[in-house]
């Protein structure tokens, strides 16, 4: 089964703040994504990775940066967090660059006040 | 607008009972995938489709790429299916996976 975990589970930041969440799986899968879950929209996809130094825009990447520094690891950057993006956060990873089963972390609940 | 489009919302079951979620796309899915999200939060797949279908235990699910939809039937429904179940789909032209906004599903004794 394959292994993802999110640092950290929960996380309260002020606003103007940097917040780094991180993202660690241990099947060597080459791809990688950065979920946001807020009521009513679902999972939106933030930014994801086809592999270690690459990382590419999702549907909403406006105010996150990501980094793939290896293949185990995806972190997602709030450079100026902003109440706006107080959420759960999902990371993800799989196999195959045209998406195959995707294996998620247990999330991170971030709250900016 | 939504690419992906799930119904119910919300449903509520009676053990024992069967159902079906449903998830239409507006535009071309080339694969399909279900996940349900138990009350802790976590998210489990449970089928990966490209077009046709998959059974799991009490679990099958569809996937009509040329009528662009897909769904999701439960037999004989017990209290741990409860929970929020989502639809996602691999979109042609597209690289990533699009989300529905789920069906809370509750099971009642």
């Amino acid at each position: 089964e394959a292994a993802v975990t999110q640092s950290p589970r929960n996380k309260v930041a002020v606003t103007g703040g940097k917040v780094t969440l991180s993202c660690n799986q241990t099947n060597n899968h080459n791809n990688m994504y950065w979920y946001r879950q807020d009521t009513g929209h679902g999972l939106r996809l933030i930014h994801y990775s086809y592999g270690a130094g690459s990382t590419e825009k999702g549907d909403i990447p406006d105010g996150y940066k990501a980094s793939r520094p290896s293949q185990e690891n995806f972190s997602l950057i709030l450079e100026l967090a902003t109440p706006s993006q107080t959420s759960v956060y999902f990371c993800a990873s799989g196999d195959g660059w045209r998406q195959n089963t995707l294996y998620f972390g247990a999330g991170t609940r971030l709250s900016v006040l | 607008g939504d690419k992906v489009k799930q119904s119910p919302s919300a449903l509520s079951l009676q053990e024992g009972t069967n159902s079906a979620l449903r998830c239409n796309f507006s535009i071309a899915a080339t694969t399909v995938q279900w996940f349900l999200q138990n009350p802790r939060g976590s998210l489990m797949n449970l089928f990966y489709l490209v077009p046709g279908t998959k059974e799991n235990g009490r679990l099958k699910s569809a996937f009509d790429s040329k009528e662009s939809y897909s769904t999701l039937h439960i037999r004989d429904a017990q209290l741990e299916d409860s929970g929020t179940y989502f639809c996602a789909a691999l979109m042609s032209n597209y690289n990533v996976l699009y989300f529905g906004s789920g069906t809370k599903l509750t099971v009642e004794p």
